[in-house]
């Protein structure tokens, strides 16, 4: 267990819905980042939290939000889906000890595998 | 713009035998730090080595081992002895430290399938 909790792991939806995935980083961590794989796509960085505030932004598509709540937890909405948007979608957070320098390590939560029929 | 390239799509090999999977990372900036990261059947991300620019010795950690070399910006991952639990699809990355998330770049990975 890394300590990183994704919820939920499947899901099956219909093409125009709108979901919402929700992640709790690992304790004491307060930075968190949102990545798609999908099989031809490899990972993809959507998106970054820091303490509550969006700290840097990747291929993220419009139809996509997130946000980081008080607690650190964290939700990726997706809306008005497509079959493209099926994917496994990751969670993944760290120490973000700036105050020391170096990169940190991501540790990832098991993902949530999003099904568009 | 950072890049990592992992040639090797897919690799098999029959268990008990060496493998090494290539990494060749590009960026302009003198610090930066590299990944490993190894993805199994199960589907988690697992985090396997850290390393940073400046500190080119080579690691080994048991079966596994890892050889960076900055003159041909390579950060190969050899397994030795492979075994079937070490088949996964294993990805290396490149950060460039300052823990922005568009600047922590994997590459496509590589699956490697071990044979009994």
């Amino acid at each position: 267990d890394s300590g990183v909790t994704q919820t939920p792991k499947h899901l099956i939806t219909a093409t125009g819905q709108r979901v919402t995935l929700r992640c709790s980083p690992r304790s004491g961590d307060l930075s968190v980042y949102w990545y798609q794989q999908s099989l031809d796509q490899g990972l993809q960085f959507l998106i970054q939290y820091y303490n509550g505030e969006e700290r840097a932004k990747g291929n993220i598509l419009e139809r996509f939000s997130a946000q980081q709540f008080p607690d650190l937890h964290s939700e990726l909405n997706l809306s008005s889906l497509e079959l493209g948007d099926s994917a496994l979608y990751f969670c993944a957070s760290s120490v973000d000890d700036r105050g020391t320098g170096g990169a940190n390590v991501l540790t990832f939560g098991a993902g949530s595998r999003l099904t568009v029929l | 713009a950072q890049k990592v390239t992992q040639a090797q799509t897919e690799i098999s090999v029959v268990e008990k035998e060496d493998v090494t999977l290539d990494c060749v990372y590009e960026t302009r900036d003198t610090t930066y730090y590299l990944f490993w990261y190894k993805q199994p059947p199960s589907g988690e991300l697992v985090f396997l080595i850290r390393r940073n620019s400046f500190d080119e010795q080579n690691e080994i950690s048991g079966r596994y081992s890892w050889n960076f070399q900055k003159s041909t910006s390579s950060f190969n991952f050899t397994i030795t002895a492979s075994q079937v639990v070490d088949s996964a699809v294993y990805f290396c990355a490149l950060s460039l430290g300052d823990n922005y998330g568009q600047n922590f770049v994997f590459g496509p990975g590589t699956r490697l399938s071990v044979l009994p």
